[in-house]
């Protein structure tokens, strides 16, 4: 878990500034996956990504919402324009690059607040 | 719709008693792992299963993966306030895809 690199820790923005939300894998994974979680949910896929490539996006909203992966780098999860339903903990996990089982570590979030 | 349910959503026992948490799908998963979560935290892998049957042991805890890959268990003997904590089961369909995860079973242990 402790090597999975998001920061901020927590992100604090106003009503229709952008957010950058940044994740840095465990050494050795090329495969990203962001998740959203709200109070008293389980976390809910968004997109997942490996170097340079979106791999399954059908989790992340059409509009205001985008990730990448560079080839070097983190991974950015951007949201533009945020309203206070964006508001909610975000995760990122890695897993090593042919996962015989899909075995994700999760870094400690980004915890979102919009005002 | 929640592929992946978990029961009871919420569970308060007290020290040194025993609880089972389940995690079923009406879908088949080559894989489903288990993780703790704790406030303020990311999830904690705990375990992976992977073979229809399976039964893996983790000092207190016992892990079962149903014989048809639809559903697993948890469960903890002898409970302590360490315990007390965010269960997420999650699996994957297939190698490869994302992880679905369960809504959770929040655990407290008191003393």
């Amino acid at each position: 878990n402790a090597g999975v690199m998001q920061n901020p820790r927590h992100l604090v923005r106003r009503r229709g500034q952008e957010a950058r939300l940044r994740c840095s894998p465990m050494k050795g994974h090329s495969h990203v996956y962001w998740y959203r979680q709200l109070p008293e949910e389980g976390l809910k896929f968004m997109v997942y990504l490996q170097k340079e490539n979106i791999i399954d996006e059908s989790g992340m909203p059409k509009e205001r919402f985008s990730a990448e992966f560079p080839k070097e780098g983190p991974s950015i999860l951007r949201i533009q324009q945020v309203v206070r339903g964006d508001s909610a903990a975000y995760f990122c996990a890695s897993s090593p690059s042919i996962p015989r089982n899909t075995e994700a570590f999760f870094g400690q979030g980004t915890r979102l607040t919009v005002v | 719709t929640q592929l992946l349910e978990q029961s009871p959503q919420f569970l308060s026992i007290q020290e040194g008693e025993n609880l089972t948490v389940y995690c079923n799908s009406s879908s088949v998963f080559s894989s489903l792992q288990w993780y703790r979560q704790e406030p303020g935290e990311g999830p904690v892998l705990l375990v992976t299963v992977v073979t229809g049957g399976e039964v893996k042991k983790l000092k207190r805890l016992t892990f079962q993966f149903g014989d048809a890959r639809k559903d697993s268990s948890l469960h903890i003997t002898a409970a302590q306030p360490g315990d007390t904590g965010l269960y997420l089961c999650a699996g994957a369909v297939q190698a490869g895809t994302a992880l679905i995860f369960g809504k959770g079973t929040t655990l407290s242990v008191s003393s």
